[in-house]
């Protein structure tokens, strides 16, 4: 069965930083691309940024280029995703989603993100 | 403001069938392919369709997905009452090499 688990969510101030990690398992973790996608308190889902399965590819929103960092360890099935220049607006549920099918498939239970001062 | 249009509400009485829009351009829909996806009240979404008309195991055939031009839409036959939820259109827009969602439509079943 395939697992997804993030954490690292949190309260944080503007400005601030945050790393989130998703652990992986039931599946083979090095074979999947894999996305964060967020979701506001009571709005619609948002996709932030994905990543190859090698790691030698990524894409991010335009809203989160240049300030979010996707990587991913592939011998500790972890996907991370770094957060830097923290906003309101990035206040979020975070979800850490595999790709399959070329797609978003199997989806995390997310961790929430408060950014306020 | 979405890339992806949807209605924001639809509704539907029990047993009936219900269709789901999903409005798109030549940059994401019109070149590729499209992904479902169903949320439950506090819970994570679901996948429920994948290339435009693909269902994964377990996801019952009373689920169907169609596309057609830079449009595609969701039809839900033998509604019940658990299949109220919020629902997703997804793509991938070739011109802003992002992964673009519909606003999400809230199904009620009355």
């Amino acid at each position: 069965e395939v697992q997804l688990v993030e954490s690292g969510g949190g309260l944080v101030q503007p400005g601030g930083s945050l790393r989130l990690s998703c652990a992986a398992s039931g599946f083979t973790f090095s074979s999947y691309w894999m996305h964060w996608v967020r979701q506001a308190p009571g709005k619609g889902l948002v996709w932030v940024s994905h990543i190859k399965s090698d790691g030698s590819r990524t894409n991010y929103a335009d809203s989160v280029k240049g300030r979010f960092t996707i990587s991913r360890d592939n011998a500790k099935n972890t996907l991370y995703l770094q957060m830097n220049s923290l906003r309101a607006e990035d206040t979020a549920v975070y979800y850490c989603v595999r790709d399959r099918w070329s797609g978003p498939d199997s989806w995390g239970q997310g961790t929430l993100v408060t950014v306020s001062s | 403001q979405s890339v992806l249009t949807q209605p924001p509400s639809a509704s539907g009485t029990p047993g009936q069938r219900v269709t789901i829009s999903c409005s798109g351009s030549s940059s994401n829909i019109g070149s590729n392919n499209v992904y479902w996806y169903q949320q439950l009240p506090g819970t994570a979404p679901k996948l429920l369709i994948y290339r435009n008309n693909q269902r994964p195991s377990g996801v019952p055939d009373r689920f169907s997905g169609s596309k057609s031009g830079t449009s595609a839409s969701l039809a839900i036959s033998g509604l019940r009452s658990e299949d109220e939820a919020d629902y997703y259109c997804a793509a991938w827009d070739d011109s802003l090499s992002a992964w673009v969602f519909g606003g999400g439509t809230k199904l009620t079943v009355l």
